[in-house]
């Protein structure tokens, strides 16, 4: 089965720092996807950026990106110039073809003014 | 505007009463799901459904049952003989074809029973 694992439950950053959130997954899969969610306080659950496996390139979207490392099964997030709003609980997530997401524990960010 | 709606936000049941929950798309997704999450723990799924009248188990689909009767809607009831059914449950939607996987979340309902 596959597992997701995001090892820091917590971070914090200085506003306008960056940030790297960590998570790494364990498939036998070659061809899957990645996603990054974003759960602030409203608990409404948002898509932050997606990644497909069969893809070299790293994806990118504004100030978030990720660093996709496929052989060490990694996919960390990077948030530049942090903000306030994005104070949030992130959480990794896999899912192979049109199957079900599955889900890390969730790492909180907190960001420092 | 399209989305996802989930109804009410906050719900309060007796223990021993089932309950459903609602949820609703006009995002014209072909796939739904549902989810439930507890403090410090990731979403598990509990059922989704990739077509109309036709669904499957997920993780923890023991005390739910749903309907998918059309596709903008996909209720789930908790009944009573889920064992803890405290929770925060989480709809979702996606495309689940062409390469778009991506899954939207609804707002969310708060599921206390007491």
């Amino acid at each position: 089965a596959q597992t997701v694992t995001q090892s820091q439950p917590e971070m914090s950053v200085q506003e306008a720092e960056t940030v790297t959130l960590s998570c790494t997954y364990d498939t036998s899969e070659s061809d899957y996807y990645l996603f990054w969610y974003k759960q602030p306080p409203s608990r409404q659950m948002i898509l932050v950026i997606r990644q497909e496996a069969y893809k070299q390139q790293n994806a990118t979207e504004n100030r978030f990106s990720v660093n996709f490392q496929k052989a060490a099964k990694s996919f960390s997030l990077k948030i530049s110039d942090s903000q306030l709003g994005d104070a949030a609980m992130y959480f990794c997530a896999y899912m192979r073809g049109n199957e079900k997401l599955t889900f890390g524990t969730g790492t909180r960010l907190t960001i420092i003014p | 505007d399209g989305g996802i709606t989930q109804s009410p936000k906050y719900l309060f049941r007796k223990e021993g009463q089932n309950v459903t929950l609602s949820c609703e798309q006009n995002l014209n997704h072909d796939a739904m799901y549902w989810y439930r999450q507890d403090p410090g723990q990731g979403l598990r799924l509990i059922y989704y459904s990739q077509i109309v009248n036709d669904f499957q188990k997920g993780d923890i689909a023991e005390g739910y049952s749903v309907s998918r009767e059309k596709k903008e809607s996909f209720p789930l009831t908790v009944t009573s003989a889920q064992k803890n059914p405290t929770a925060f449950y989480l709809c979702a939607s996606s495309i689940g074809r062409d390469d778009i996987y991506e899954q939207y979340f609804g707002p969310g309902t708060r599921l206390t029973v007491t």
